[in-house]
């Protein structure tokens, strides 16, 4: 068990609709990234937050956005679902901005696109 | 641009065999991080191992053990006497720190089945 939780753990939808996955990190953790994984894509980067703020983004479509709140826990927000956004969604935290402290994974929502 | 290759895509071995995972990466960076991470079929991701680039020291862990070389721009995970519960998808990833991005850089992964 890594300490970082996610829920939902599935979630299926229909495409056009718009869904909310939350992530909480380990305690003491600042950090949460947010990665993708899909069959074709691989495991990709999406977007960091460190203590409230967006600190880094990656290949996140403007569909998709994010947010952490003052209680360091964490919301990826999918709208205009599409049946290419199936995929696993992962949240990580580390401790600090730097990155160089590994990163935690959670375990995952796997997203469902029909 | 960072990139990870992992060119074993899937890899099976009976049970109690040795097996070694490669990776291959590319910087032009001289401070980096690397890491492996373990996907077993329940699908979380397990963090294994993070070396940084100043620590060529390889790096063993009861059966696991790391091989780091700079030379070759590789870091080789070994699995000896491999067990079934090893059956996973392997990932090395990559952190190049300073570089405006936090992400980490996966490799495709390396399905390793362990068969009894």
């Amino acid at each position: 068990d890594s300490g970082v939780t996610q829920t939902p753990k599935h979630l299926i939808t229909a495409t056009g609709q718009r869904v909310t996955l939350r992530c909480s990190p380990r305690s003491g953790d600042l950090s949460v990234y947010w990665y993708q994984q899909s069959l074709d894509q691989g495991l990709q980067f999406l977007i960091q937050y460190y203590n409230g703020e967006e600190r880094a983004k990656g290949n996140i479509l403007e569909r998709f956005s994010a947010q952490q709140f003052p209680d360091l826990h964490s919301e990826l927000n999918l709208s205009s679902l599409e049946l290419g956004d199936s995929a696993l969604y992962f949240c990580a935290s580390s401790g600090g901005t730097s990155g160089t402290d590994t990163q935690y994974f959670g375990p995952g929502t796997r997203l469902t696109v029909l | 641009a960072q990139k990870v290759t992992q060119a074993q895509t899937e890899i099976s071995v009976v049970e109690k065999e040795d097996v070694t995972l490669d990776c291959v990466y590319e910087t032009r960076d001289t401070t980096y991080y690397l890491f492996w991470y373990k996907q077993p079929p329940s699908g979380e991701l397990v963090f294994l191992i993070r070396r940084n680039s100043f620590d060529e020291q390889n790096e063993i862990s009861g059966r696991y053990s790391w091989n780091f070389q700079k030379s070759t721009s590789s870091f080789n995970f070994t699995i000896t006497a491999s067990q079934v519960v090893d059956s996973a998808v392997y990932f090395c990833a990559l952190f190049i720190p300073g570089a405006g991005s936090y992400q980490l850089t996966f490799g495709k992964g390396t399905k390793l089945s362990v068969i009894p």
